[in-house]
């Protein structure tokens, strides 16, 4: 059973631009969360997505935005790229009857912001 | 507000001695679970071993077991028998609803042969 893929790997973008990152989870699951990863903070809740809506979302700004297609392939997509968005991006799913259960993460989106 | 703190930014442990991560939480909820995820280096996060808060048996995968205090908000992680394999940064999770995780700020995990 393939794992949660996540592209692009790595990218470089300068200030201001925008990124888009993809998420496919594992066959059957229809729970995506993403979170961002840095140095010292840990993992930081962006949002969740079930069955195309956005049931949880955490405390970043509206530059941060996600979707979900209908077959649970999310994206999420950053505008206006600051420095302080270098990080990495992960993307998590779980079985759709599982609220709470355990998260299915991928290799994750490198960001560099110049 | 929730909040998950490891106040142990790094350990070391000799090969097949064993390691106690400690991991504090603050949540007014009382419907939570708790976990513990592995990250090896340039690898993808896995789960390590996971509590229903309303379960006060602690749980226990193979060499890794919780202590799980409940009235402290404390669960702690104890790797026993450690192996080189168990070299990596531990994060320490409390989850709710709608797979809304919050995550400790990580333990970096050394394991001298």
């Amino acid at each position: 059973k393939a794992g949660v893929t996540q592209t692009p790997r790595y990218l470089i973008k300068t200030r201001g631009q925008q990124v888009t990152l993809s998420c496919s989870p594992i066959s059957g699951h229809r729970s995506v969360s993403w979170y961002q990863q840095t140095p010292g903070q840990g993992l930081q809740f962006l949002f969740e997505y079930f069955s195309e809506t956005q049931r949880n979302k955490g405390n970043f700004p509206g530059r941060f935005s996600g979707r979900q297609f209908s077959n649970s392939r999310s994206e999420m997509n950053v505008s206006t790229l600051e420095l302080g968005d270098s990080a990495l991006y992960l993307c998590a799913s779980s079985l759709p009857a599982s609220n709470t259960g355990e998260l299915f993460f991928g290799e994750g989106s490198r960001l560099t912001v110049l | 507000a929730q909040t998950v703190t490891q106040s142990q930014p790094e350990m070391s442990v000799q090969e097949a001695e064993t390691v106690t991560l400690s991991c504090t939480y603050d949540t007014s909820e009382s419907d939570y679970y708790l976990f513990w995820y592995k990250q090896p280096p340039s690898r993808q996060m896995i789960l390590v071993i996971r509590q229903e808060a309303y379960k006060q048996q602690n749980a226990t995968e193979n060499r890794f077991s919780v202590n799980f205090q409940k009235a402290a908000k404390s669960f702690s992680l104890k790797i026993s028998d450690s192996q080189l394999g168990d070299a990596a940064m531990y994060f320490c999770a409390l989850g709710y609803n709608f797979n809304k995780f919050y995550f400790g700020s990580g333990t970096k995990l050394n394991v001298k042969p």
